[in-house]
Formats: structure tokens, sequence, C-alpha cells
């Protein structure tokens, strides 16, 4: 079965600090991959995907993302965090199939960014 | 345009006692979902609706039951609640994507309900 994987479950950076949480995924076949986001008490936003095509995708509020498919992973970057940037964020893979795209999420990032 | 919408916010039952908490999206979605969140466990599906008329288990259906009510309300259902299934529970909803269509419909999600069982 297909899982994704984390590395950090609590980031504490200083804003202007660049960021990079990593993400990992386990399965052969062909996938979608994104990043989710959750502010404080607000429900998840989808904050980029990859789909297909070039690796580097942009997504909102100057994130991006980078698919490495033989490192099964797909990090999230940002040059320069902002205070509103604290939320906890989300991997996760979709299984290229019929009907329902069922989605399987790490277990989450915690990022808070002191002013 | 309310989105996905979920009732109640919040709701404490003790153990042993039912509920079933309400999804409904008027997006004209014909896929919807049921998630839990934990925390360090990130999301984790219960169950899914394709299409109307079909539902089926995801990655944690045990103790859960659902139902879907027409395209737009997909419920679920706590027989009889457990502390294990203290969680926030979130409700998503996509396009249906046919066969040999590659392409992604993005999942949209509803606020959640944040459930304790005693």
């Amino acid at each position: 079965a297909q899982s994704v994987s984390q590395h950090n479950h609590h980031v504490i950076l200083s804003e202007a600090a660049s960021l990079e949480l990593g993400c990992n995924y386990s399965y052969g076949g062909t996938v979608n991959l994104f990043w989710y986001v959750q502010y404080p008490g607000q429900h998840l936003q989808l904050l980029l995907k990859y789909f297909s095509g070039d690796p580097l995708v942009k997504g909102i509020k100057g994130f991006e993302a980078e698919f490495i498919k033989s490192k099964f992973s797909f990090n999230l970057r940002k040059p320069s965090v902002q205070w509103s940037d604290t939320a906890e964020y989300f991997c996760a893979v979709n299984v290229i199939n019929q009907g329902a795209q069922k989605l399987v999420f790490g277990q989450g990032t915690r990022l808070t960014i002191n002013p | 345009n309310a989105g996905v919408t979920q009732t109640p916010k919040f709701q404490v039952l003790k153990t042993g006692q039912s509920m079933t908490l309400q999804c409904a999206q008027d997006m004209n979605h014909n896929s919807m979902y049921w998630y839990r969140q934990d925390p360090g466990m990130g999301l984790r599906l219960i169950y899914y609706s394709a299409s109307e008329g079909t539902t089926d288990k995801g990655e944690v259906p045990n103790g859960y039951n659902v139902s879907r009510l027409n395209k737009r309300e997909f419920s679920l259902r706590l027989e009889s609640a457990a502390p294990s299934q203290t969680s926030v529970y979130f409700c998503a909803s996509s396009e249906y994507r046919p066969a040999g269509v590659v392409r992604y419909n993005e999942q949209f999600f509803g606020p959640g309900t944040r459930l304790t069982v005693l």
C-alpha cells in the first residue's frame, strides 16, 4: 500500500529564514503529489500539486515543491518565510485510478514562525 | 456558494452513545470522503463515495458507517462511540474522474467536526 512520510514533526523558524519540509512517498506507479496547508482553526487548503511535466511546481504564497522521481520525494520550499506561514503542512499522494480520488496523507509538519 | 459544510462543529459523547456527522456540498461534485485527523498521524480516510449510490471503505473504517443520502450529502455514523474515536473529522468532495481521463480533481475540505468521546 502507498504511504507518505514527512520527516519533520515540528519546525521552528524565524521570519525571513528559508524553509524546506521533507516528504517521501512509497508507490511504484503513477502518482499525483500535493501539499496542503491548515492554518490555525481553519480547514485544509491546497497549496500546490504535481501532476506531470515540470518537476518544479509553484504554488500559492511563494511556496514551491520539487518532484524527484528517483528519490520518491516531493519537498516543499519557501525562500523567506513570514509569520503568517505558521500552520500545519501535509504532504499527500493520490494514486491514479478511476472514480474517487483517494488521498494518502503524511503525518503533517507543524511550522511555527517566530516574529 | 458555501462549498463543503459540516455539522456539528463540536460534540462530546459518552462511550457507547451514537451520533451522526453530517456533510453537504454545493459544488455538484460526485465524489465525497470522510477523514479523521489525529495528532502525529495526518489525515486517514475512513470511507468514501465515488458517486451517488456507492460507498467504499477507506483505511480506517472500523466502528463507522456511512450513508450517501443524495448527491449533496454524505453522513458518517458512529453506532457505539469509543474513546479511540476522539478525533477531528473532515469531510471532502471532488469531481469524479472517468476511466482513461488523466487529470486530477482537487478535493475540497469542510471545516471539520471536533469529537470527544469520554
